[in-house]
């Protein structure tokens, strides 16, 4: 089955900097890659995604690179604001299943 | 306007009780789900269903036992709740199955003493 790493398991940031959270996974059949946010007491909400043909994709401050070849994946975060602290977690798509990986807590420091 | 609703957002109860987490979708979804995140925050798939049919179980011990009477619903009862069980429990869904993406409900935080 499918397995994802992630890292890191945390991270704090200055206010204004970026930040960049790392996912790898195993499966090469894995086609779609969505990255999830969630705040304390809540679910997680999708805040992008991207398909396996696509290289790259972005959102306003938030952008999703692919490397299929080395089977990574990364999110970007720019000009980082306090809403963005919570835990962030990358998943891979296989099988009829998305497999997550183990999750980071963003702190975005005032 | 909730997407994905769960309920009781907490449940609280005895080693051994039978229990029932209930989620509504009100997105016209076709898929839904059941994950557990334990106190790690590790989300690991329990059940999906498409269209009622149940298409992933995922090894869970058969005291989890998933019902969707229709697919805006899919409801999970757990048998002889033992402590490993404590978790938070999140319904989701999908328009469709496979590489689409799911929309999470806030959880169910079941706690057992």
């Amino acid at each position: 089955g499918e397995n994802v790493e992630q890292h890191p398991s945390t991270l704090s940031v200055q206010e204004g900097d970026s930040a960049v959270i790392k996912c790898t996974y195993s499966d090469s059949a894995s086609n779609y890659f969505p990255w999830y946010k969630q705040e304390l007491g809540k679910g997680p909400q999708l805040i992008i995604d991207i398909r396996s043909n696509v290289g790259e994709k972005k959102d306003q401050r938030i952008a999703v690179t692919l490397n299929k070849t080395a089977k990574h994946f990364s999110l970007h975060i720019t000009e980082t604001q306090p809403e963005d602290s919570a835990v962030y977690f990358c998943a891979a798509s296989w099988n009829e299943k998305l497999t997550f990986g183990t999750g980071t807590r963003l702190t975005i420091i005032p | 306007d909730t997407a994905v609703s769960q309920t009781p957002k907490y449940l609280v109860t005895q080693m051994g009780n039978d229990k029932s987490i209930k989620c509504e979708q009100n997105l016209g979804h076709d898929t839904m789900y059941w994950y557990k995140q334990d106190s790690k925050k590790f989300l690991k798939i329990m059940f999906s269903y498409n269209n009622k049919e149940l298409i992933i179980n995922e090894t869970v011990p058969n005291r989890f036992s998933p019902k969707s009477p229709d697919k805006a619903h899919l409801n999970l009862h757990i048998n002889s709740l033992e402590l490993g069980d404590s978790a938070v429990y999140f319904c989701a869904s999908s328009q469709g199955t496979g590489a689409q993406p799911q929309h999470f409900g806030d959880g169910t935080r079941l706690s057992i003493l």
